[in-house]
């Protein structure tokens, strides 16, 4: 079956520690997301990437890095510089606009984020 | 930069009635698209429906319709015959090009 798969599912950090949230897909889909979620929040866009190699900053990006070596590969990393990192990520794809401009952004389940 | 307001942190409808969910957004764009989800309890995105601002039909989904208002720049969800499945978070999103933007969500509790 296609679709977003986010790993892991719970993550712990450790001050000072970067830690890498990992989002794949088999949908065949351009653009990739990753936003934050904090409780009783909407979404916060992080990062995007339209195409490979390529990536966009989002609202929130201070503190995060991502690559896209891959079609199928967005990871995320938490870096020590962000300072507040406990939250709720959510990963999501989409077809690229400019060829079909409808189509919805599918959604990874997510990975909550915490510090020790 | 586009920004997209939900006015009602909460709302709370009986079962069986009828809700309306309230989004604005602001753009300087012609050409964007809008749409809402739906976020239960288990986190998961859920699409539950989508509206082209070239349209001016509102699309509707079975029990679910939108007024898409574009002067007014508004793009309200009615839900229909309200269900307790339908509890949970719901977030409009707005779309130019690649960038998607959502609102802050408002969290629906449906009464038995």
């Amino acid at each position: 079956d296609g679709g977003i798969t986010q790993s892991p599912k719970y993550l712990f950090r450790k001050e000072g520690q970067n830690v890498t949230l990992s989002c794949e897909q088999n949908l065949n889909h351009d653009a990739m997301y990753w936003y934050r979620q904090d409780p009783g929040q909407g979404l916060r866009l992080i990062y995007y990437s339209q195409i490979v190699n390529d990536f966009q900053k989002g609202d929130i990006a201070e503190g995060y890095s991502v690559s896209r070596e891959k079609k199928e590969s967005f990871p995320l990393t938490v870096t020590s510089a962000q300072k507040n990192p406990t939250a709720f990520y959510l990963c999501a794809s989409s077809i690229n606009r400019d060829r079909v401009g409808n189509q919805p952004q599918h959604f990874g389940d997510g990975t909550r984020l915490s510090i020790l | 930069a586009q920004t997209v307001t939900q006015s009602q942190p909460e709302m709370s409808v009986q079962e069986a009635e009828t809700v309306t969910l309230s989004c604005t957004y602001d753009t300087s764009e012609s050409d964007y698209y809008l749409f809402w989800y739906k976020q239960p309890p288990s986190r998961q995105m859920i699409l539950v429906i989508r509206q082209e601002a070239y349209k001016q039909q509102n699309a509707t989904e079975n029990r679910f319709s939108v007024n898409f208002q574009k002067a007014a720049k508004s793009f309200s969800l009615k839900i229909s015959d309200s269900q307790l499945g339908d509890a949970a978070m719901y977030f409009c999103a707005y779309r130019v090009n690649n960038d998607m933007r959502f609102g802050a969500g408002t969290r629906l509790t449906v009464k038995p």
